[in-house]
């Protein structure tokens, strides 16, 4: 069936380190969703991205869509202990419901 | 208002309970989910509703019956459910949209305890 394969799975690093994570899906996506979950919260929508090889940047959080549309990199610079929590990239077949891949948990020591 | 809510926040329940989750946007959004998240691990899709109909349900279990009264409110009932059932319980909405996927809003969840 249809996979999103999220790697790494813990990323740990000191604060103003850079972290990226990254996704890929067996099958091509429509579009590919970011979403942050903080500890003991829920997942907050972070952004979308729907075109071939679009890069979208959000403050020091810089978004990628690979141009087959089967991966994506989200990639934080400086990081800060408020950017703790688990990142998750979710997509779908086109027409489909989304698919969660199994998320990047950060941890940020200061 | 961006918000989806979700009763009650925690529940304790027996395996002869029954016990209904409600949800509750006022986005305008005609797409409902229900998720069940366990620790440490991604949400899993159980149910979506489009337009107040049923269109998706994973293979659910029917100890879990959904339903949609209106365009506003979700419900997740519960009855004889199983220790390994206990989890978060996420219900977001969205956009109906027909060539892709919508940003779905999270609730803040459920946490459910089966004892």
């Amino acid at each position: 069936g249809q996979q999103v394969m999220q790697i790494p799975q813990y990323q740990h690093v000191q604060e103003g380190e850079d972290f990226t994570t990254y996704c890929n899906s067996s099958t091509t996506l429509s579009n590919i969703q970011w979403y942050k979950q903080r500890p003991g919260g829920h997942p907050v929508f972070l952004i979308q991205l729907v075109k071939s090889g679009e890069v979208k940047k959000q403050k020091r959080l810089t978004f990628q869509f690979g141009e087959a549309k089967k991966n994506s990199s989200l990639h934080i610079t400086a990081t800060q202990t408020t950017d703790v929590g688990t990142y998750f990239c979710a997509g779908p077949p086109t027409g489909t419901a989304l698919i969660f891949g199994k998320g990047t948990t950060l941890s940020v020591s200061s | 208002d961006t918000e989806v809510t979700q009763t009650p926040k925690h529940l304790v329940m027996g395996m002869t309970n029954k016990k209904s989750l409600k949800c509750e946007q006022h986005m305008g959004h005609r797409a409902m989910y229900w998720y069940k998240q366990k620790a440490k691990k991604p949400p899993e899709l159980m149910f979506v509703y489009s337009y107040e109909k049923l269109s998706i349900n994973e293979s659910v279990p029917s100890r879990f019956s959904p339903e949609c009264p209106n365009s506003s409110l979700l419900n997740l009932h519960l009855h004889a459910l199983q220790p390994e059932d206990s989890a978060l319980y996420l219900c977001a909405s969205s956009q109906v949209s027909s060539g892709g996927q919508e940003t779905q809003y999270f609730g803040p969840g459920t946490r459910l305890l089966v004892l």
